[in-house]
């Protein structure tokens, strides 16, 4: 069965201080993962793609990798704006496959 | 540029009331488009996608349907909520090609009661 799991479920940082969220899964036929950033009562908001192990997209604070078994979305120097829930989504046979979240709060 | 609306926002209904939830697409032609819903402390469930009018995909047995009547528009229905149905419900589209994300709306907060 496919399963994607994200850890931590919640995360609490100072302003500046730089962290990782992780996204483990275990898929058969990757397609893709995607990343999204979701805030309290809106749908979530697409950041990056990713297709291939060793891949890596960058977008102002945040990097997304991604290995065989699992993707990291690394945030360096957050802002207290970059609180939000971050959400990993494997595609597979065009179907994406959520994880549950890792809840980001950063702190002025 | 595109743009996916859905309406309403908030919606509070009686156990048994029938329901009909909209959603357009501005800027593309020919996507696909899905509905979700997603339960506090669950992740998002997939309920229907269409790749095209009138074709439907229904991935949950339950008492939802869906529709697509036009290339940029998807209908969410029911002809009797339960209570179960409560949750917050996200259209979605992407273009038709194979492994391109999906791009959603703001959500509808449904409420039974």
């Amino acid at each position: 069965e496919d399963q994607v799991t994200q850890s931590p479920e919640a995360l609490r940082l100072q302003e500046g201080e730089s962290s990782s969220l992780n996204c483990s899964y275990t898929v058969s036929g990757l397609r893709g993962l995607f990343w999204y950033r979701q805030d309290p009562g809106k749908g979530p908001e697409f950041l990056f793609t990713l297709y291939s192990a060793g891949e890596e997209k960058e977008k102002e604070r945040l990097k997304a990798t991604l290995t065989k078994k699992e993707s990291f979305l690394h945030i360096t120097a957050p802002k207290p704006e970059d609180s939000a829930t971050y959400l990993c989504a494997p595609l597979v046979d065009r179907k994406l496959i959520w994880g549950l979240g890792t809840s980001l709060t950063v702190n002025p | 540029s595109q743009t996916i609306h859905q309406w309403p926002a908030t919606l509070v209904q009686p156990v048994g009331s029938p329901l009909s939830l909209e959603c357009t697409v501005e800027g593309t032609s020919n996507p696909n488009l899905y509905w979700y819903r997603q339960a506090a402390g669950r992740g998002l469930q997939l309920l229907f996608y269409s790749v095209g009018i009138g074709q439907i995909s229904s991935e949950v047995p339950q008492n939802l349907s869906a529709s697509r009547p036009q290339d940029r528009q998807f209908i969410l229905s029911s002809k009797k909520l339960l209570l179960s149905d409560s949750g917050f419900y996200l259209c979605a589209w992407s273009a038709l090609d194979d492994n391109q994300p999906q791009h959603f709306g703001d959500g509808t907060r449904l409420s039974i009661l």
